[in-house]
């Protein structure tokens, strides 16, 4: 079945270190997005790439960093610089089409401890 | 700017009628959509609406698009405890960016 694939669907992080979240799409679409959802909050953008090797930063990039060498992979890495960073962590992709919809994976929990 | 207003909570009882509503900002938008989230689960779509429609109906969701007050509203008839959840509205802008809200917390009592 076509979708977004991501992981994992938890993961712990000790301060300092830099943890690298999943996202994987087998739906052929250019664009792919990383969203952070605070509890109890909506969603806000971290990066987003529109084709493989190019990536722009979106509204909260600072203590993030991506790459795009496939079209079908987006991987996200927190870095140590992320001061906050226990948050539910979404990844879509987008394709032109039917509804010009944007999809989303099913999440990644990331908590500090 | 770029902007998608919703209210944070709707409370109605289960069999009820929910109309959970929606302003934003860009009148150039060409879709309009509204998702659904679960806890914690992604974001699901529910439906969306091309910007040159005033309503589109689909089983037991209507949405309803009021482009001169830039008023998105969805309508959800029978409401049953499966409808708890998050609805986000949100729009597409020319780029590649979907504009989404905060998100509209749906309470069903049974």
């Amino acid at each position: 079945d076509g979708g977004i694939t991501q992981s994992p669907k938890y993961l712990f992080r000790k301060e300092g270190q830099n943890v690298t979240l999943s996202c994987e799409q087998n739906l052929n679409h250019d664009a792919m997005y990383w969203y952070r959802q605070d509890p109890g909050q909506g969603l806000r953008l971290i990066y987003y790439s529109q084709i493989v090797n190019d990536f722009q930063k979106g509204d909260i990039a600072e203590g993030y960093s991506v790459s795009r060498e496939k079209k079908e992979s987006f991987p996200l890495t927190v870095t140590s610089a992320q001061k906050n960073p226990t948050a539910f962590y979404l990844c879509a992709s987008y394709g032109e089409g039917s509804g010009n919809t944007i999809y989303f994976g099913e999440g990644s929990w990331l908590t500090v401890v | 700017g770029e902007d998608v207003e919703q209210s944070l909570f709707l409370s109605v009882r289960e069999g009820d009628s929910s109309v959970i509503n929606c302003t934003y900002t860009d009148s150039s938008s060409t879709y309009l959509y509204w998702y659904k989230q679960e806890p914690g689960a992604g974001l699901q779509l529910l439906t969306y609406i091309f910007s040159n429609m005033d309503m589109k109906q689909d089983q037991r969701l209507t949405v309803l698009l009021n482009k001169k007050d830039k008023h998105l509203s969805l309508r959800i008839a029978d409401t049953q405890t499966g409808d708890s959840a998050i609805y986000f509205c949100a729009y597409h802008t020319g780029g590649f960016k979907t504009i989404f809200g905060a998100g509209t917390r749906l309470f069903v009592k049974a």
